[in-house]
């Protein structure tokens, strides 16, 4: 069965960094893309950034271009997202997620809640 | 990028209804379209892809159709556990991978 575990919530300060690891089993990784997904409290989603699995190759929206870093770890099927300087507004649950097929996301990570507050 | 609007942004029905949620891009593309349902504190879980295509063990009640720039999700008869948030996702333009702002289905 497929598996995607995220580490666990965190409480930043304003200006600080923030990295979320999000560990994969059930399937080999390097097959497919993952996806970093937000959702700020009361909020709809907002898509963050794509890495592939198999060459490391990323794709960010330009909101967050200098401030995100998605990396991979393949020797333990691991995938990072990093966000620095970050804002109050960068409050919300952070989700990685499967990319299969380019034609959806499956399964997701169980979230993780980074609250930015002074 | 493609932009997408859904409506209603809310829907208020009964168990035993049909509901329908429309999701509206900005510009034509194929049929790239997800759907997905989304609990209170959960992950979103895909419903729908390939704008008609049902997801392995999503009940047949959940239906989807459209192309270009109009899509739509069906629920036949709205059960209790479908009362939940719904948002549409595009994955043409590759990436970015916008989802609508979602619609929220309550119990009337």
């Amino acid at each position: 069965q497929v598996h995607l575990v995220q580490s666990g919530a965190e409480v930043k300060k304003p200006g600080a960094s923030v990295k979320v690891s999000c560990r994969t089993s059930g399937y080999t990784f390097t097959n497919y893309d993952i996806s970093w997904v937000r959702q700020a409290p009361g909020q709809g989603l907002e898509w963050m950034g794509w890495i592939s699995a198999y060459t490391g190759n990323t794709n960010y929206p330009q909101k967050l271009q200098g401030r995100l870093i998605m990396t991979t770890d393949t020797s333990t099927s691991t995938a990072y997202m990093e966000l620095r300087s970050l804002k109050s507004d960068d409050t919300a649950v952070y989700y990685c997620a499967r990319v299969v097929g380019g034609e959806f996301f499956d399964p997701w990570g169980q979230g993780t809640l980074v609250t930015v507050s002074s | 990028d493609i932009q997408l609007t859904q409506s209603p942004s809310f829907l208020s029905a009964s168990v035993g209804d049909r509901v329908t949620i429309t999701c509206r891009a900005s510009q034509g593309f194929s049929n790239y379209l997800a759907w997905y349902q989304q609990k209170p504190g959960k992950a979103p879980q895909v419903l729908i892809y390939a704008a008609s295509t049902l997801q392995t063990g999503v009940p047949s009640r959940f239906s989807g159709s459209g192309s270009g720039t109009e899509f739509t999700l069906t629920i036949s008869s709205v059960q209790p556990e479908d009362f939940a948030t719904y948002y549409c996702q595009q994955l043409n333009s590759y990436p970015p991978y916008t989802f609508g702002q979602g619609t929220k289905l309550e119990i009337k």
